[in-house]
């Protein structure tokens, strides 16, 4: 039972480049999110998706994009990352329309020097 | 919006001391909280929710939260730290959809002998 998992784990970019961070739920969970969490400044949510086909922007979206390819999966692109990017980012999932917890992966730790 | 503020960024505690740490949050409405739990390197993992049916929630290892609508609080307690509860907590909270889930900035609790 895997749960959510996340790839890489560990990211080192230069400025300007971009990537895509993946993220995989098998507990057939309509909601996903995507969050950055940074010290002092708790979990911010970057973007979520209550369902397949649809997307919502979060607290911090400028520089994200992200796609919800089907049920399973949902990324996250950086089109031309930034040094203030740098973060630990976490993809969690859970059901929707229900009072439910979120499951998280073990995150991926991006540096952009 | 939904928002959540938890009270002191480091808590320090000995081990077999009262575990205070506050949740405040905002709303209009009767919220959905949570309270997570982060070990180092580690994704989240949820300690307990209020559901509403309960005001007094009991969680895993030991911990609890009472939901206070007058103080608008969310405090979580457990009456005996161990070593092993050093960890970053989080108070959480889900807007009326149940779409979002929205973080405070998370308290770090150092247990010491």
């Amino acid at each position: 039972n895997a749960g959510v998992t996340q790839t890489p784990k560990f990211q080192v970019l230069k400025t300007g480049q971009s990537m895509t961070l993946q993220c995989a739920q098998d507990m057939n969970h309509n909601s996903m999110y995507w969050y950055r969490q940074d010290p002092g400044m708790g979990l911010r949510l970057i973007y979520y998706s209550a369902s397949e086909g649809t997307t919502d922007k979060g607290e911090v979206p400028n520089g994200y994009n992200v796609s919800r390819l089907n049920k399973r999966e949902f990324s996250l692109r950086l089109e031309s990352a930034a040094p203030s990017q740098t973060s630990v980012y976490f993809c969690a999932s859970r059901k929707t329309g229900e009072n439910t917890e979120a499951f998280f992966g073990q995150g991926t730790r991006l540096t952009v020097v | 919006a939904q928002s959540v503020t938890q009270l002191g960024s480091h808590v320090s505690v000995s081990e077999g001391a009262l575990v205070l740490l506050r949740c405040n949050y905002s709303s209009s409405v009767p919220p959905y909280l949570f309270w997570y739990v982060q070990y180092p390197n580690q994704g989240l993992q949820l300690l307990l929710k209020y559901t509403s049916a309960a005001t007094l929630v009991k969680g895993i290892n030991g911990f609890e939260a009472e939901f206070k609508k007058s103080e608008t609080s969310f405090h979580l307690t457990k009456p005996s730290a161990h070593m092993s509860d050093a960890a970053e907590y989080f108070c959480a909270v889900s807007d009326d959809s149940y779409n979002k889930l929205i973080f405070g900035a998370g308290t770090r609790l150092a247990v010491h002998p």
